[in-house]
């Protein structure tokens, strides 16, 4: 069945960099459009980033333009989310989630990302 | 796109029937609108896409409706399992958002 792990999580700096991936296994990874989706303590949900199956065409949501960075190696089936000037707002569980074009239909348990001084 | 989910909260018994609203700020193009349950602890589940089609292995007591700015999910006889947290999100204009979340909880 499919399996999403996210992995790189932890406790960083404003202004630190972390990077997160996620290793992706029961389906065939370079098919598919793939996600990273976050949730900050309490609240709802927003869609950082999308990658499509070839890597070529990329969404960023506007709160994280020009920090973050999707990347995917569909040789090792992973996924990549490379996080830059981090902010403490940017403090969530992150979600790997296979889709991206419409809905995500299966995700990951997630990785906490927590940026405090 | 802004959604707006109602109620925050519903207080329900098992096996009563739950109705949930999304109501969005401009119309869905296409009914393109997903339902998600989430349990504490856990990773989103996909319920409902296209408005209206469940997502694979979901029970059939699940069904979604509407078009245009109003969508509703309904749980036509809530098992002990059902209650949780239900988000809906439109994927008809970018970018993709998602609704504050409903809350169903036992009365």
């Amino acid at each position: 069945q499919v399996q999403l792990v996210e992995s790189g999580g932890g406790l960083v700096k404003p202004g630190g960099s972390l990077r997160l991936s996620c290793a992706a296994s029961g389906f065939t990874f370079s098919d598919y459009y793939m996600s990273w989706i976050r949730q900050a303590p309490g609240k709802g949900l927003e869609w950082v980033s999308h990658i499509d199956a070839s890597g070529t065409t990329i969404f960023y949501g506007d709160s994280v333009k020009g920090r973050f960075t999707i990347s995917r190696d569909n040789a090792n089936n992973s996924l990549y989310l490379q996080m830059n000037s981090l902010r403490t707002e940017d403090t969530a569980i992150y979600f790997c989630a296979r889709g991206g074009y419409k809905y995500a239909n299966s995700w990951g348990q997630g990785a906490l990302v927590t940026v405090s001084s | 796109i802004v959604l707006t989910q109602s109620p925050g909260t519903l207080s329900l018994s098992p096996g009563e029937r739950a109705t949930l609203s999304c109501r969005a700020s401009q119309t869905v193009t296409s009914s393109y609108l997903a339902w998600y349950q989430q349990k504490p602890g856990q990773a989103p589940r996909l319920l409902i896409y296209g408005a209206s089609t469940r997502a694979t292995g979901i029970p059939d007591r699940f069904s979604g409706s509407g078009s245009g700015t109003d969508f509703t999910l309904t749980i036509s006889r809530l098992e002990p399992e059902d209650f949780a947290v239900y988000f809906c999100q439109q994927y008809g204009s970018s970018p993709k958002t998602f609704g504050q979340g409903t809350k169903v909880e036992i009365k």
